[in-house]
C-alpha cells in the first residue's frame, strides 16, 4: 500500500533553534517528493519539490534532502522564528497508469515559542 | 498575479443537501485538482481536471463530482451531503497536467453539515 509517514507528530521549539522533520513514503514509482507549510485556516503553500535525482534543496531557511534508496526526505527549519509555527506536510507523487497519485502524509505540526 | 481564489470560504448546510463549490485558478493555469482536509484523514486527492476534463481522480464516492469550464474555472459538486462531509475543501492550480509541477492552493471552503 503506497503511504507516507511523518514523524513527530507535533513539536514545540524555542525561536532561534533548528529542527528537523522526518518523512518515508512507501509510494512507488516514485515521481517526486514535495513539502508544504500549511498555516492554521490558510491553504497549503509549497516549501519544495525533489525528483528522484536530487539529494538537497533549500528555500531560505528550509532544506529539503532525499534518499530515493531508503526512500526518507527531511525538512531541516534552521535558526526558527514565530511564523514558522505551523503544519508541515509531505507529499509524493507517485506514477500510476493514467496520470501522477498524491499521496499526502498526516504533516508535522511545529510550534515555535519565544 | 493574483492567486488561487475559492468560494465561499464558509458555508453550513445539513444532511441530504448538496453544496457547490468554485475555484479559479491563477491565470494562465489549466490544471485544477481538488483536495478534502479533515483532522481525522488529512489532506486527501479529490480529482484534478485540465482542458476541460477530469484526467485523474481519488478514491471518493460518486456524489462527489465536479467539472471544468473553458475559463479554467472549476467547481465540485457533493450531493447528499452526510455528516461526514465536514471539511476543509481545498482547490490548487498548476500549469500543466498530471500534478508534476508545483501546486498553488487556494485558502479553501469550510463546510460544516450539520
Amino acid at each position: 500500500k503506497n503511504q507516507v509517514e511523518q514523524s513527530p507528530q507535533s513539536l514545540i521549539i524555542l525561536e532561534g533553534k533548528n529542527c528537523t522533520l522526518q518523512c518515508n513514503y512507501t509510494v512507488s514509482p516514485f515521481s517526486n517528493l514535495r513539502w508544504y507549510k500549511q498555516d492554521t485556516g490558510r491553504g497549503p503553500v509549497s516549501l519544495t519539490i525533489m525528483t528522484f535525482s536530487e539529494n538537497t534543496k533549500s528555500n531560505g531557511r528550509y532544506t529539503a534532502t532525499l534518499d530515493a534508496d531508503t526512500k526518507q526526505s527531511s525538512l531541516h527549519i534552521t535558526a526558527s522564528q514565530l511564523s514558522d509555527s505551523a503544519s508541515y506536510i509531505c507529499v509524493v507523487s507517485g506514477f500510476r497508469e493514467y496520470g501522477n497519485k498524491l499521496v499526502f502524509g498526516a504533516g508535522t505540526i511545529l510550534r515555535v515559542k519565544s | 498575479k493574483a492567486g488561487v481564489t475559492q468560494t465561499p470560504r464558509y458555508l453550513i448546510k445539513t444532511r441530504g443537501q448538496q453544496v457547490t463549490l468554485s475555484c479559479s485558478p491563477i491565470s494562465g493555469h489549466r490544471s485544477v485538482s481538488w483536495y478534502q482536509q479533515t483532522p481525522g484523514q488529512g489532506l486527501q486527492f479529490l480529482f484534478e481536471y485540465f482542458s476541460e476534463t477530469q484526467r485523474n481522480k481519488g478514491n471518493f464516492p460518486g456524489r462527489f463530482s465536479g467539472r471544468q469550464f473553458s475559463n479554467s474555472r472549476s467547481e465540485m459538486n457533493v450531493s447528499t451531503l452526510e455528516l461526514g462531509d465536514s471539511a476543509l475543501y481545498l482547490c490548487a492550480s498548476s500549469w500543466g497536467q498530471g500534478i508534476t509541477g508545483e501546486l498553488f492552493f487556494g485558502e479553501g471552503s469550510r463546510l460544516t453539515v450539520l
